[in-house]
């Protein structure tokens, strides 16, 4: 159960769009469409912000868009905003139902 | 308004216990599946424990031995027995709902403020 792989930072100017990558392995990003994203801003409960792989919770932006290849799953975030600034998340099921987190992603606007 | 609010946390002395307890409202609680999930200082997430619907127990390997979690539907409240405490431990909880009955969705749909434990020497 080996923490997912994440980039440590990304940055991008207001109005761009991000890319945060999610690398795992074939037991559990590769094997199962079962794929969230959490938005985290420090000292407050994290958000989900889209499941199994490219789905959008009640209330999320749909500048926020995810993806999967392979072992690979991808947040986008587009339409950079200020308040978007936060660490991200990647979870993954990883069967036996237990689950896995990434390493996480600080986020910074430029 | 849903809402899940964590309490018990503090400072203990290595080798010692807590119970952490995460107390639900706003939803029907006996109907989801929870979980435990932690951030020590400067790390990331790290999901440590789930409960299904019917009481069934699932730890990651970091949480298998000295965790135990558990729920009370007649109180909605979920709980976390941490035994013989490590400097490890030391990090924010964070107890969160399900999108299902079963820890098998990948999705931690909601999240408590979390509670701080500090194990200390």
């Amino acid at each position: 159960q080996s923490a997912l792989t994440q980039p440590a930072s990304v940055s991008g100017s207001p109005g761009q769009s991000i890319t945060i990558s999610c690398t795992g392995t074939s037991s559990d990003v590769g094997a199962f469409n079962l794929v969230s994203w959490y938005q985290h801003h420090p000292g407050k409960a994290p958000k989900v912000m889209i499941y199994e792989v490219s789905k959008w919770p009640s209330g999320v932006s749909n500048r926020f868009s995810g993806s999967k290849s392979g072992n690979t799953a991808s947040l986008t975030i587009s339409g950079l905003q200020a308040e978007d600034e936060a660490d991200y998340y990647c979870c993954s099921y990883a069967g036996s139902h237990t689950y896995v987190f990434g390493t996480g992603t600080k986020v910074t606007v430029l | 308004e849903e809402q899940l609010v964590e309490s018990g946390g503090g400072l203990v002395q290595r080798g010692g216990s807590l119970r952490l307890s995460c107390a639900g409202s706003g939803f029907s609680f006996s109907g989801y599946a929870m979980s435990w999930v932690r951030q020590a200082p400067g790390k990331g997430l790290e999901w440590i424990s789930g409960i299904n619907v019917r009481g069934n127990t699932y730890y990651a390997d970091s949480g298998k031995g000295r965790f135990t979690i558990s729920r009370d539907n007649s109180k909605n409240t979920l709980y976390l027995q941490i035994n013989s405490l490590r400097a490890e431990d030391t990090a924010v909880y964070y107890c969160g709902r399900d999108r299902g009955a079963d820890v098998d969705t990948g999705m931690v749909y909601s999240w408590g403020q979390g509670t701080q434990v500090t194990v200390s020497s």
